[in-house]
């Protein structure tokens, strides 16, 4: 069974810091992963997807890189705004998404 | 893009009642549908894989006939809480892909249902 972990559960930074997330996942015969962001009692909404064939994703100031045989994937966000406050959920897809439990984020003014 | 309408958004119910939850696939066929449970500060915990036309696969741990699951169309699945009881209040998700489980797209998700059970 898929097993997905993200490092670190919490962080607070200042803003405009560039900060790493962290995701492994335990088997690497995946078809992507996906990124999401989940604000306090919300839904989620998907940042980036990475296919197992790609090494990497960029959306605006988020990059999300994937290496699939070490089983681990990185979003990165540059320039960190108060805004970018929220927890960071990391999600594998092997006929079934299975989610990390979060990065919560805070980002100070 | 792909959107995962819920409904409803939120609920609340008495203890010993039966909750209805929608999911629909408002711009693409959806033959697997995912269902999701999330307690407070916890990570989404897969519940159910729901298939068009078959039975619901369920998680380990999770009651399937406490949480049935019918996935009567390709654009409809539906999750119904039995007899809820007060431990059944989370925040339930679903997620729907186009293509079904093999794909090499991301899935889509509702906005959520938060089912308070008193």
């Amino acid at each position: 069974k898929q097993e997905v972990t993200q490092i670190p559960a919490a962080l607070s930074v200042p803003e405009g810091e560039n900060l790493v997330l962290n995701c492994s996942f335990t088997d690497s015969a995946i078809y992507n992963l996906q990124w999401f962001r989940q604000d306090p009692g919300k839904g989620l909404t998907s940042l980036l997807l990475i296919q197992s064939s790609q090494r990497e994703q960029t959306s605006g100031r988020l990059n999300a890189s994937l290496d699939k045989s070490s089983g681990r994937s990185t979003l990165y966000i540059a320039a960190s705004q108060p805004g970018d406050s929220a927890t960071y959920l990391c999600a594998v897809n092997n006929n079934d998404m299975r989610f990390g439990a979060g990065t919560r984020l805070t980002v100070k003014p | 893009g792909a959107v995962v309408s819920q409904h409803p958004s939120w609920v609340i119910c008495k203890s010993g009642t039966s909750v209805k939850i929608e999911c629909r696939s408002l711009d693409f066929q959806a033959t697997t549908m995912f269902w999701y449970r999330q307690f407070p500060k916890q990570s989404l915990m897969l519940m159910a894989t729901s298939n068009e036309g078959s039975k619901a696969t369920y998680e380990q741990g999770v009651e399937k006939d406490k949480f049935l699951i019918n996935h009567a169309s390709l654009t409809l699945s539906t999750l119904t809480v039995t007899s809820a009881h007060p431990e059944d209040s989370s925040f339930y998700i679903c997620s729907a892909g186009e293509g079904g489980t093999n794909i090499n797209y991301g899935y889509t998700f509702g906005s959520g249902t938060r089912l308070t059970v008193v």
